[in-house]
């Protein structure tokens, strides 16, 4: 059974840099897996962040990259604010019928 | 405006059915790939079920092959979710998705609906 892999927990203080990570329990994370990133507020749907490795979504600000860093997708915030604090989840895509494999989020803290 | 609205859900009892409807606007329906995700009550997201443009596709995620069937009418706009002997796990708030044409990342979300099984 795949397991895609996050961090549960991050702490960044405003204004700093924080980089989140998505990984495999067993293999890589390459751009074949069309890696994507979603911010989740409680009680909100998700919004695109970063899709297929490094493309930000529209209106998505710049201090929000995509990209892999070794064998894992990695989700970079720049100049950390606090309406930055959220779940942030990651998904790869395994291929028709097997589809979409979501991590199990990172609950990011801004303090 | 692209806009996903679910509606549907509610409480039913284990072993009921539940029909859920996304109705899409602000682009053209018939042109996109479309998902369910869904979240179980303080969870992470799980992909469940997704058609392609014309219905000729579906998948499933495993959990939910042979109780779960996805299905669109593109002349209304509209994704379906039929939902038959549920069971108390599936209890989670369901979010119909839109698919980026020509990549399959999730683009657009609607808003979700809730979806609680237990007597």
């Amino acid at each position: 059974q795949t397991v895609v892999t996050q961090e549960p927990s991050f702490s960044v203080s405003p204004g700093g840099t924080v980089t989140l990570t998505c990984g495999l329990s067993s293999g890589s994370v390459s751009t074949s897996y069309y890696p994507s990133w979603y911010q989740q507020t409680p009680g909100q749907a998700p919004r695109t962040l970063i899709y297929s490795t490094n493309t930000r979504s529209s209106g998505v600000p710049d201090r929000f990259s995509g990209s892999i860093l070794g064998n894992k997708a990695a989700l970079t915030i720049t100049g950390a604010q606090a309406d930055d604090e959220s779940d942030y989840y990651c998904v790869l895509y395994m291929g028709s019928g097997i589809a979409w494999v979501f991590g199990g989020g990172t609950k990011l803290t801004v303090l | 405006e692209v806009q996903l609205v679910e509606s549907g859900g509610g409480l039913v009892q284990p072993g009921g059915s539940l029909r859920l409807s996304c109705a899409a606007s602000g682009f053209t329906f018939s042109s996109y790939w479309m998902s369910w995700v869904r979240q179980a009550p303080g969870k992470g997201l799980e992909w469940v079920a997704n058609i392609k443009q014309d219905g000729s596709e579906k998948y499933y995620v495993d959990s939910v092959k042979g109780r779960f069937t996805i299905s669109r009418d593109n002349a209304k706009n509209s994704l379906y979710l039929q939902m038959n002997s549920l069971r108390a796990e599936d209890t989670a708030v369901y979010y119909c998705a839109r698919h980026y044409q020509l990549l399959p990342d999730f683009d657009y979300w609607g808003q979700g609906t809730l979806v609680t099984v237990s007597s």
